[in-house]
């Protein structure tokens, strides 16, 4: 069966520091990849997506990136933290011919001081 | 634009009564239909699912309803537990989307009063 692992769970960092969150996913090949912001009460912001390995797209304009090093890996990076970066950051995968079914990490909760 | 409208925003039910939530969209493109509950703290897992050509799946206390006409869907839980209290999702995409064409409502949040 298919699991998706983040870390870290939760993270507390000061404004202007630098970021880095780890996602990967065992039990499947050839995933596609999503980055999600969940802002306080609010819905699913989709920041980054990947079909393969060294391809991300970005969704919003910001100040985080992503990369994909390995196929079942994907990573969220941050020169410097803003205040506005603090959320819940979600990886999710999917079958990469089925994008309509996600299925979602356990999340890792940021907050910047 | 938000491409699917969700509401309402939160929900109280007594514990064995109806929760009830709506979602709306504009796209008819849009041909898979999967809700989410997202318990605290933790990531959005898929409940359960529909395509537009049923009115309606059930899947035990969890039921989708779909009006293709109208472009709406709402998910019913029945004999709503305390252990149901969680933020819900719906979303919508079509089986030709890219990563980015698939869209979430803004979530539910749902508390059953014992």
């Amino acid at each position: 069966s298919q699991t998706i692992h983040q870390w870290p769970a939760t993270l507390v960092q000061p404004v202007g520091s630098p970021l880095s969150l780890e996602c990967t996913v065992e039990g499947t090949s050839n995933p596609n990849l999503y980055w999600y912001r969940q802002a306080a009460g609010r819905g699913l912001q989709l920041l980054f997506y990947s079909v393969g390995i060294g391809q991300i797209s970005s969704e919003v304009p910001q100040n985080l990136s992503a990369s994909r090093p390995q196929d079942r890996q994907f990573i969220l990076s941050s020169k410097k933290l803003l205040l506005s970066d603090s959320g819940f950051y979600l990886c999710a995968w999917s079958v990469w011919d089925r994008v309509n079914e996600q299925f979602f990490g356990p999340g890792t909760r940021l907050t910047v001081l | 634009q938000q491409q699917v409208k969700q509401s309402p925003q939160s929900l109280i039910v007594q514990k064995g009564g109806i929760s009830i939530i709506n979602c709306a969209y504009e796209n008819t493109a849009f041909d898979y239909f999967p809700w989410y509950q997202q318990f605290p703290g933790k990531g959005p897992a898929l409940l359960i699912a529909i395509r537009p050509d049923v009115s309606e799946k059930k899947e035990g206390r969890f039921t989708i309803s779909f009006n293709k006409s109208a472009k709406q869907f709402s998910l019913h839980i029945m004999d709503s537990q305390p252990g149901d209290s969680a933020t819900y999702f719906c979303a919508a995409s079509t089986d030709y989307s890219t990563g980015n064409q698939f869209y979430f409502g803004t979530g539910t949040s749902l508390t059953v009063i014992p």
